[in-house]
């Protein structure tokens, strides 16, 4: 069945420095990819997304990046702050199912 | 976006008992899901639930285990009947705008 992998599963960095999670997918026809980001006793808060016919997007310090031939997509971001450090999910999507498959999720730690 | 509210945030049930869960969004949406998210892992779907339809469950979840009412377009519940331990998880529901999902803060479910 579809499935999604997420890696690293832990990944800590220095203040100000860049972040980068990768996810791939296995079903050819996911078209649309968001981003969430969960902090510590919250619901998941869409951060990002991209589709299928664009290869990178970017929001400030966020950047998606997608690559539809190797199925995957990356989430960066840089000039890190504390405030980052939450658990970062990658999904697909197909088009028309408004279902959503996750990745296994990415804590990420940004020391001071 | 959708601004969602959950009830309860959280609760302790015995096992054997049912909690229903609200979830409440500020404006009509057509699609609304229900996910299970066990401590430290990912989302899984439990079912999509569409107003004036029967919800849509998932491979390994039941309807007799979880129910689920969608009465109007801005309101739905999810009832966790007869729950053992294996139960405790936090319980998300999210709102389908377009092909974007946004998530309610979720419920803490421990059963003891």
């Amino acid at each position: 069945g579809e499935n999604v992998e997420q890696h690293p599963s832990t990944l800590s960095v220095q203040e100000g420095d860049s972040a980068v999670i990768k996810c791939t997918y296995s079903d050819s026809a996911s078209n649309y990819f968001p981003w969430y980001k969960q902090e510590l006793g919250k619901g998941p808060q869409l951060i990002i997304d991209i589709r299928s016919n664009v290869g990178e997007k970017k929001d400030q310090r966020i950047a998606v990046t997608l690559n539809k031939t190797a199925k995957h997509f990356s989430l960066h971001i840089t000039e890190t702050q504390p405030e980052d450090s939450a658990v970062y999910f990658c999904a697909a999507s197909s088009r028309g199912t408004y279902k959503y498959i996750f990745g296994t999720g990415t804590r990420l730690k940004v020391l001071a | 976006s959708a601004v969602i509210s959950q009830k309860p945030s959280r609760d302790i049930c015995q096992r054997g008992t049912s909690l229903t869960i609200q979830c409440q969004v500020d404006s009509q949406v057509t699609m609304m899901f229900w996910y299970r998210q066990q401590p430290g892992q990912s989302l899984t779907l439990i079912a999509t639930a569409n107003q004036g339809s029967e919800a849509t469950y998932e491979s390994g979840f039941v309807i007799d285990k979880f129910p689920i009412s969608r009465p109007n377009l801005t309101f739905s519940t999810l009832t966790v009947s007869n729950m053992s331990p294996e139960d405790s998880s936090i319980y998300l529901c999210s709102v389908a705008l377009g092909t974007e999902q946004y998530f309610g803060p979720g419920t803490r479910l421990t059963v003891t």
